[in-house]
């Protein structure tokens, strides 16, 4: 198993530029989540997914949209870059909502 | 709005001590609460606590849940430069996951 895997590791952007994070797991798992993580922080929601084809809001929503159509897989899309999205950024996977995560090794953005 | 807190942000012991971290949360609908490990990449699992009262081990950590007093404690005996490391407590409430900033521990030879 690969477990959670996120590419790339390293992206830089200009700011208004578009991107889209990969996100995919092999584990069957139906949860799975996006966080932030800025210095000094610990980690925050953007969005998650229970299930194929349900995304929901968390805590950090705003400037990210996410799609979940297969179990495997869930992009997070950047629309517009802005410096304020600078940050490390996991994906994470779960067998159920609420219980132990499996998180990406991550990929660090800088929006300049 | 819902919060997790940590205490302390930092600590810096020596190997062989005994730490105490804490985590104290204000959620609705609690579901459960997890222990991290992040060393210089993705967090790890140690524990995911759900009933109160209920110590959890592994080797030289454990940790307790208190849902009266909404608190959370992980213990780390005899430790050694290896548990040096950030530790996040994350709260389930619902679909909602809130993490606390972490204690950073470090553990001087």
């Amino acid at each position: 198993n690969a477990g959670v895997t996120q590419t790339p590791k390293f992206q830089v952007l200009k700011t208004g530029q578009s991107m889209t994070l990969q996100c995919a797991q092999d584990m069957n798992h139906e949860y799975m989540s996006w966080y932030r993580q800025d210095p000094g922080m610990g980690l925050r929601l953007i969005h998650y997914s229970v299930g194929a084809g349900i995304t929901d809001q968390g805590e950090v929503p705003n400037g990210y949209n996410v799609s979940r159509s297969t179990t495997e897989d869930f992009p997070l899309r950047l629309l517009s870059a802005a410096p304020s999205q600078t940050s490390v950024y996991f994906c994470a996977s779960s067998y159920s909502t609420g219980g132990r995560q499996y998180f990406g090794p991550g990929t660090r953005l800088t929006v300049t | 709005e819902d919060k997790v807190v940590q205490s302390p942000l930092s600590l810096v012991v020596h190997e062989g001590d005994t730490v105490t971290l804490n985590c104290s949360y204000e959620v609705t609908n609690f579901r459960s609460l997890l222990w991290y490990k992040q060393e210089k990449k993705a967090p790890t699992f140690l524990f995911m606590l759900t009933s109160s009262g209920i110590e959890k081990k592994s080797g030289r950590l454990s940790s307790i849940l208190d849902k009266k007093e909404l608190f959370s404690i992980l213990n780390i005996t005899a430790t050694q430069t290896g548990d040096s490391a950030v530790y996040l407590c994350a709260v389930h409430n619902n679909n909602d996951m809130r993490f606390g900033a972490g204690t950073r521990l470090t553990v001087k030879p």
